[in-house]
């Protein structure tokens, strides 16, 4: 099956610092998406993101599908984007997303 | 718009008993999926219901069995359990195949 692989796993910053995660997929995807777990369990959906660029307030995301990566970009770092930042990807019509292990971000004040 | 809610919360069980966990699924949304996530872990596909069948089913015994009901509403069972059951259930809902994912608080389920 597909392999998702995420980098760096732990990532410690100072508020106000900026920050680049990364996602790598083995196989050609049609859903891939950014998704936030906070300290509770909840996962907020960040970015549907197949191909291309989004911007959200200080957050972005860019996938190149024909290199098979996606990028998420936080700037302006606060405490409150602490937690667990997860790639999923699907492929086909299927909506069976495979998840990666995640990057642990710490936002220190 | 009401989001993804699941029931209970948390949930303690003994080893070899059964449990059924609950989710609503965002409104308008016809896709219910179930994902297992155990600690330190990423989120692991159980299975998928859509438009009230079964629409993919991941790496998990027979004993993981699920419903969808004509409110789009889920259910997810599991019979004989186990030790490593324990784990947050996460259900999850989109407006069908392919299609950006939203994700209810979850269930922590713990066996003892």
């Amino acid at each position: 099956g597909i392999q998702v692989e995420q980098s760096p796993p732990d990532l410690i910053l100072q508020e106000g610092a900026n920050s680049t995660l990364r996602c790598n997929f083995s196989d050609s995807v049609n859903n891939l998406q950014w998704f936030h777990q906070n300290p509770w369990g909840q996962l907020i959906n960040l970015f549907y993101i197949p191909s291309g660029t989004k911007q959200n307030g200080r957050l972005s995301a860019t996938t190149v599908a024909t290199e098979r990566y996606s990028l998420l970009y936080i700037s302006s770092s606060q405490t409150t984007d602490s937690g667990v930042y997860f790639c999923a990807v699907a492929q086909g019509g299927s909506e069976k997303l495979v998840f990666g292990k995640g990057t642990k971000l710490t936002v220190n004040p | 718009e009401t989001g993804v809610t699941q029931s209970p919360t948390h949930l303690i069980k003994t080893r070899g008993q059964q449990v059924t966990l609950r989710c609503s699924s965002q409104s308008g949304h016809n896709t219910v999926s179930w994902y297992q996530q155990a600690l330190g872990q990423g989120p692991q596909f159980i299975f998928q219901y859509y438009r009230e069948e079964e629409n993919g089913r991941g790496n998990f015994p027979p004993r993981f069995s699920g419903l969808q009901f004509p409110n789009y509403s889920s259910e997810l069972n599991v019979n004989a359990l186990e030790l490593d059951d324990s784990a947050l259930y996460l259900c999850a809902s989109s407006l069908g195949p392919p299609g950006r994912t939203y994700f209810g608080p979850g269930t922590r389920l713990l066996v003892l």
